[in-house]
């Protein structure tokens, strides 16, 4: 069975420090993977999309990673602010299911001041 | 370009009635799919559409229904609706379905069955 696994479900850091997201997902054979960010009661934006064929995306002070061997993937964020915290989802793509998207729960993240 | 757009925002229904959420996909975006958003069980799929056909469906009961229309708008109807629907229900919207193609949320709509 395909699943999302996200690690630690919820992280408080002060401002300034860099911090790292996990999600591992089971059967390397994927599409893509996509980290989204959602902020309470909102929809989700679109952070970052790696395809199967790429190791990282970056996009400002955002770094995602993608090791398909070890079925992970890492969303580091460097000098985290305030406007940071949010909840932080990735969610997986692969062949089997016909491109639909596969979820984490999600890590629930406060950037203290 | 305007982005995803879904209405309404919040929904109150009593149970047994029936509900019929829209998706306004982005401009040029052929693909919708559909997802639900709860608590406990995070995002699950429920169907995706395009070109105005289903093209894949997630394990929800029946009373769960979608269309597409020409203009790639979507609709989603839940009927005889139970307590446990209530949920953020959320839509993406797809240029198209190649293989690694970027999905862009909507807002989503909030539903509340009592």
């Amino acid at each position: 069975k395909q699943e999302v696994t996200q690690i630690p479900a919820a992280l408080s850091v002060p401002e300034g420090e860099n911090l790292v997201l996990n999600c591992s997902f089971t059967d390397s054979a994927i599409y893509n993977l996509q980290w989204f960010r959602q902020d309470p009661g909102k929809g989700l934006t679109s952070l970052l999309l790696i395809q199967s064929s790429q190791r990282e995306q970056t996009s400002g002070r955002l770094n995602a990673s993608l090791d398909k061997s070890s079925g992970r993937s890492t969303l580091y964020i460097a000098a985290s602010q305030p406007g940071d915290s949010a909840t932080y989802l990735c969610a997986v793509s692969w062949a089997g299911n016909n491109r639909k998207l596969i979820w984490g729960l999600g890590t629930s993240l406060a950037v203290n001041p | 370009k305007a982005g995803v757009t879904q209405t309404p925002r919040y929904l109150i229904k009593t149970r047994g009635q029936q509900v019929t959420l829209s998706c306004s996909p982005i401009s040029g975006h052929r693909s919708v799919s559909w997802y639900q958003q709860t608590p406990g069980q995070g995002l699950q799929f429920l169907f995706e559409y395009f070109s105005e056909t289903q093209r894949n469906k997630g394990n929800f009961p029946g009373r769960f229904s979608g269309r597409q229309f020409s203009n790639s708008r979507s609709e989603m109807n839940v009927s005889t609706l139970e307590l446990g629907d209530s949920a953020l229900y959320l839509c993406a919207s797809s240029r198209d379905r190649g293989l690694g193609t970027e999905a862009f949320f909507g807002q989503g709509t909030r539903l509340t069955v009592v």
